[in-house]
C-alpha cells in the first residue's frame, strides 16, 4: 500500500520560530510536492523537487525554502514563522514512470501548524 | 495560464437526488484532469482521472473540450458522499507535473 507519511499532525509555533515539517513517501517516487490548503483557496503549491537535490519554487514560495537531501523525503522549513503561515500543509508524492492511466499523486494527512 | 475554476463553494442536496459538482478549466495543451475527495478527517484521495474513463463510488466525470468543463456528476447521492471536492489540472513538465487545484466544492447530503 502507498504511504506518505508526516512527521506531525498538529503544531503550535510561535512568531519568529524555525519550523521545519518532514515528509516521507515509501513508494520510490521520483517527485515530491508540498502544498498548503486554507478554507477557499483549495490548495496552492509552495516548492516541488523531481530528484534529490533538486528544488523548484511553486506557485507562493515566499517565506519558505525546502531540502531534499534522499529520494525518499522532502522537508518544508519555514525559517522565521509568521501567523500568516497558519495553514494546513499538505505533502505530496508522484511518480513520472507509470502509465497516465495509473498516474496520480498521493498525498500525506497533512500537517495542521498554528503560529501564534 | 492554467486555471481551475469550481463556481460553487457549498453545494446541499437531498440524499438521492443527482448531484453534479461544476468544473471549468484553461489550459493551452492537452488537459489531463482530475477530481479529488477529502472525507472529514481523512486524507486527500484520487476520486477519479479523466483518461481512465471509469466510474468511481458511481459518480462519472466527462472532458468536454468544447466548454472547457470536467463536471462530477452521480445519479443519485448518498450521505456518506458528503465531502469536500476538488477538480485538480495537471501541470507540465517544467512544473514537476504539479496539480492546479480549483478552490473546491463543500458537498452535503442530506436524508
Amino acid at each position: 500500500d502507498v504511504k506518505v507519511t508526516q512527521s506531525s499532525r498538529y503544531l503550535v509555533k510561535r512568531t519568529g520560530e524555525k519550523v521545519f515539517l518532514e515528509c516521507v513517501q515509501d513508494m520510490d517516487h521520483e517527485n515530491m510536492f508540498w502544498y498548503r490548503q486554507d478554507p477557499g483557496l483549495g490548495l496552492r503549491l509552495i516548492y516541488f523537487s523531481y530528484d534529490v537535490k533538486m528544488k523548484e519554487k511553486g506557485d507562493i514560495p515566499e517565506g519558505y525554502s525546502v531540502s531534499r537531501e534522499k529520494k525518499e523525503r522532502f522537508s518544508l522549513i519555514l525559517e522565521s514563522a509568521s501567523t500568516n503561515q497558519t495553514s494546513m500543509y499538505l505533502c505530496a508524492s508522484s511518480s513520472t514512470s507509470l502509465p497516465r492511466w495509473t498516474d496520480t499523486q498521493y498525498f500525506g494527512p497533512g500537517t495542521r501548524l498554528t503560529v501564534l | 495560464a492554467q486555471r481551475v475554476t469550481q463556481p460553487e463553494k457549498l453545494l446541499s442536496v437531498f440524499k438521492g437526488a443527482p448531484v453534479e459538482l461544476k468544473c471549468n478549466y484553461s489550459y493551452s495543451g492537452s488537459p489531463e484532469l482530475f477530481w479529488y475527495v477529502q472525507y472529514s478527517r481523512q486524507r486527500l484521495q484520487l476520486l477519479l482521472r479523466h483518461i481512465s474513463r471509469e466510474s468511481i463510488k458511481g459518480f462519472t466525470a466527462d472532458l468536454n473540450k468544447g466548454e472547457t468543463s470536467f463536471h462530477l456528476k452521480k445519479p443519485f447521492a448518498q450521505e456518506e458522499d458528503s465531502a469536500m471536492y476538488y477538480c485538480a489540472l495537471k501541470g507540465s513538465w517544467d512544473s514537476g507535473y504539479a496539480l492546479n487545484f480549483g478552490k473546491g466544492t463543500s458537498l452535503l447530503v442530506t436524508p
